[in-house]
C-alpha cells in the first residue's frame, strides 16, 4: 500500500500567513493526489484535485502544486474560516486510497 | 443539487451486524462510483470501500475485507454498508461520498461530494 507522511500535523499561524503543508508519498503517484479541508463535526470538503486543480467555488487563496513524490498545499493569506483539519489523498492505481494524517491548523 | 445522506448508524454489540445506508440525490448510482470513508473519534481519515458505477467492481480496506460488503437499490437511488462481525475497531463516524469521474472503473478520482456521516459505536 502507498503510504502519505503528511506534515507538519499541526500548524498555528495567524491572519494573514501564509501556510504550506506537505505530503509525501512513498513511491511515485504521478499527480493522483487530492486535498481535503474538514471543519470539527463536518464532513471533509474537496479543494485541490490532481494536486493543483481548484475545485469549483473554492477560494482561490488555496493552491497546490508538485508530482511523484512530493506534494505542496498553500494558503496564500489565511482567513479566520479557514481553521480547520486539512488531508491529502492519494489515488494512484488500485485501492486502497490512502490519506495522510492530518495537520490541524490553528489560529495564532 | 448533489447530497448523500447516511443513516442506520447506532450502538451494537461486538460480533454482532449493522447495515448503513446512503440515499443519494441530484446523480444516479448508475453514473458514479461511490466510496465509504470513515473516521474513528478523534483519528484521521480511512478509506473503507468503493462500488463502480454498475456495481460489479468492488474494493475493501484489508480491516474490513471479508466482513464488510456493499450493494444497492438502484431503483431507491440508495447504497448499503453491510457490516457483519463488528469489532471495537470499526467504531467510527462513517461517511459515504461520491466519485470525481463519471463511469470510473477499477481505478478511481477521489470523492467531491461527502454525506454528513453516520456514528457506529461497537461496545459491549
Amino acid at each position: 500500500d502507498i503510504q502519505m507522511t503528511q506534515s507538519p500535523s499541526s500548524l498555528s499561524a495567524s491572519v494573514g500567513d501564509r501556510v504550506t503543508i506537505t505530503c509525501q508519498a512513498n513511491q511515485d503517484i504521478s499527480n493522483y493526489l487530492n486535498w481535503y479541508q474538514q471543519k470539527p463535526g463536518k464532513a471533509p470538503k474537496l479543494l485541490i484535485y490532481d494536486a493543483s486543480n481548484l475545485e469549483t467555488g473554492v477560494p482561490s487563496r488555496f493552491s497546490g502544486s508538485g508530482s511523484g513524490t512530493d506534494f505542496t498545499f498553500t494558503i496564500s493569506s489565511l482567513q479566520p474560516e479557514d481553521i480547520a483539519t486539512y488531508y491529502c489523498q492519494q489515488y494512484d492505481n488500485l485501492p486502497p486510497y490512502t490519506f495522510g494524517q492530518g495537520t490541524k491548523l490553528e489560529i495564532k | 443539487q448533489v447530497q448523500l445522506v447516511e443513516s442506520g448508524g447506532g450502538v451494537v454489540q461486538p460480533g454482532r451486524s449493522l447495515r448503513l445506508s446512503c440515499a443519494v440525490s441530484g446523480f444516479t448510482l448508475t453514473t458514479y462510483g461511490v466510496h465509504w470513508v470513515r473516521q474513528a473519534p478523534g483519528k484521521g481519515l480511512e478509506w473503507v470501500a468503493v462500488i463502480s458505477y454498475d456495481g460489479s467492481n468492488q474494493y475493501y480496506a484489508d480491516s474490513v475485507k471479508g466482513r464488510f460488503t456493499m450493494f444497492r437499490d438502484n431503483s431507491r437511488n440508495t447504497l448499503y454498508l453491510q457490516m457483519n462481525s463488528l469489532r471495537a475497531e470499526d467504531t467510527a463516524v462513517y461517511y459515504c461520498a461520491k466519485d470525481r469521474a463519471v463511469r470510473a472503473f477499477l481505478y478511481y478520482y477521489g470523492m467531491d461530494v461527502w454525506g454528513q456521516g453516520t456514528t457506529v459505536t461497537v461496545s459491549s
